[in-house]
C-alpha cells in the first residue's frame, strides 16, 4: 500500500500522561499536514510542514501540542499531560503537486486517541 | 478567513434515485473547493475539486459536483445512488488552510 500510513490506529491514556502519534506520508509528498477531527465535526487544521519545515501553526493548538518532521520524511505528533478534551480522531495528510492552496491532500486512516 | 457550511446534517436518498448533497462557501479570494467522503473507521478520500475552469467538475465514483459564484455553493450530485454510497460527506474551502464543513450523512437504501 502506498498510501499515507498512521501509527498507532488507537491509543487509550491516562490523563496527564504524553502520547506521540507517527505519520508516514505517500513517499514522494514533500508536503504534510495534521488535523484533529471529533465527534460529529469535520476535520480541523492543527499544522503543516513542507519538507522538514514547519510552516504553519494554527492558534488553537495548544502550546501542549509539538509535531516533527526531522528529515522531510514521516511526522511526529506529541500531546504533553493529556486532557479528557484531547479525545479525538487525529488524521495525517499529504500532499506534492501544484500550488499550495490548489493540490491533492491524501488522507491516512487516523489514530484514534482516547484519554480517561 | 475562509469558511464553508453544509446546511444539511443527514440526506437520505433511496437507490436508483439522484442525490444532492448541499456546500456553500465564503472566501475572500478565490475559491478552491473540494469534496472528500469518509467511510467508518477510514480516513477521508478525495472524490473531487474546483480550482478554475468549468464549473461542472466530475469526480471519482460517479460523482460530480456544481460550482456556481453567484450563490456561492459547490454541491455534491450523482444521478444515481448506490447502497454503498452511503457514507459521511465533507465539503472544504481551501485559502490559507483548509477549512471543512461539519458533514453530511448520506444514506441510500434499497
Amino acid at each position: 500500500d502506498t498510501g499515507v500510513s498512521q501509527d498507532p490506529r488507537h491509543k487509550i491514556t491516562k490523563r496527564g500522561q504524553n502520547v506521540t502519534f507517527r505519520c508516514d506520508p505517500i513517499s514522494e509528498h514533500n508536503r504534510l499536514y495534521w488535523y484533529r477531527q471529533t465527534l460529529g465535526q469535520g476535520p480541523e487544521f492543527l499544522t503543516y510542514f513542507q519538507n522538514e519545515a514547519q510552516l504553519e501553526k494554527s492558534r488553537l493548538l495548544s502550546d501542549r501540542f509539538s509535531a516533527e518532521r526531522p528529515k522531510g520524511s514521516f511526522s511526529t505528533l506529541e500531546i504533553q499531560r493529556t486532557e479528557q478534551g484531547d479525545s479525538a480522531m487525529y488524521l495525517c495528510a499529504s500532499s506534492s503537486r501544484g500550488g499550495y492552496s490548489t493540490d491533492t491532500q491524501y488522507f491516512g486512516p487516523g489514530t484514534r486517541l482516547t484519554v480517561l | 478567513a475562509q469558511s464553508v457550511a453544509q446546511p444539511e446534517d443527514q440526506v437520505n436518498v433511496a437507490e436508483g434515485n439522484p442525490l444532492t448533497v448541499k456546500c456553500t462557501y465564503s472566501v475572500s479570494g478565490n475559491p478552491y473547493l473540494f469534496w472528500y467522503v469518509q467511510y467508518p473507521n477510514r480516513g477521508l478520500q478525495f472524490l473531487l475539486k474546483y480550482i478554475t475552469g468549468d464549473n461542472l467538475v466530475k469526480g471519482s465514483y460517479g460523482f460530480e459536483a456544481e460550482f456556481n459564484k453567484s450563490q456561492t455553493s459547490f454541491h455534491l450530485k450523482k444521478p444515481s445512488a448506490l447502497v454503498s454510497d452511503s457514507a459521511l460527506y465533507f465539503c472544504a474551502v481551501r485559502e490559507d488552510d483548509m477549512r471543512f464543513g461539519a458533514g453530511t450523512r448520506l444514506t441510500v437504501k434499497p
